[in-house]
């Protein structure tokens, strides 16, 4: 089955700096892959999601990025706020619905 | 529009018993798909409605089971509760299936003693 390593597990950034996070798969099947925000005592909250047949999704601060040959995507936070401090996701989907998630950054914006 | 709904938000049950967790997917989603979340094995699938039946299954036990509505509400059901099912139970909605945003409701949070 598929298989998403994430790095780095924990992360923390000065106010107002830039934030990425690291995701490969394995299944070159999967062609849908979303991001998640988990606040404590939440649910994952979808922030961006990228499909196969872009190299590159930003909206305002986040971006993600593509690299299916290399099977890689990242997410980049810019100007990152303390708002932003959460346990972020990736996610592949190889099969209708049933996604792999990665084992979770930490990210702390430290004011 | 309201979000995917779960309940009930806390348990507590003991081993051997048997829990039933309900989702109520955002209005015209027709695909529920549930999650266990651990701080050991992180966000794990456990399956996947979609009208009325069951389209994928993750690699649990059959203790753990489910089932969609015809209004495309989900329950799921684990029998003879073990220790190591205490866990964050997860439902998440999608419009339809295969690259459709998936939205997650708050969770179930289950406690084995």
């Amino acid at each position: 089955g598929e298989n998403v390593e994430q790095h780095p597990s924990t992360l923390s950034v000065q106010e107002g700096d830039s934030a990425v996070i690291k995701c490969t798969y394995s299944d070159s099947a999967s062609n849908y892959f979303p991001w998640y925000k988990q606040e404590l005592g939440k649910g994952p909250q979808l922030i961006i999601d990228i499909r196969s047949n872009v190299g590159e999704k930003k909206d305002q601060r986040i971006a993600v990025t593509l690299n299916k040959t290399a099977k890689h995507f990242s997410l980049h936070i810019t100007e990152t706020q303390p708002e932003d401090s959460a346990v972020y996701f990736c996610a592949a989907e190889p099969t209708g619905n049933q996604f792999y998630f990665g084992t979770g950054t930490s990210l702390t914006v430290i004011p | 529009k309201a979000g995917v709904t779960q309940t009930p938000r806390y348990l507590i049950k003991t081993r051997g018993q048997q829990v039933t967790l309900s989702c109520s997917p955002i209005s015209g989603h027709r695909s529920v798909s549930w999650y266990q979340q651990t701080p050991g094995q992180g966000l794990q699938f456990l399956f996947e409605y979609f009208s009325e039946t069951q389209r994928n299954k993750g690699n649990f036990p059959g203790r753990f089971s489910g089932r969609q509505f015809s209004n495309s509400r989900s329950e799921m059901n684990v029998s003879t509760l073990e220790l190591g099912d205490s866990a964050l139970y997860l439902c998440a909605s999608s419009l339809y299936r295969t690259s459709y945003e998936q939205y997650f409701g708050p969770g179930t949070r289950l406690t084995v003693t």
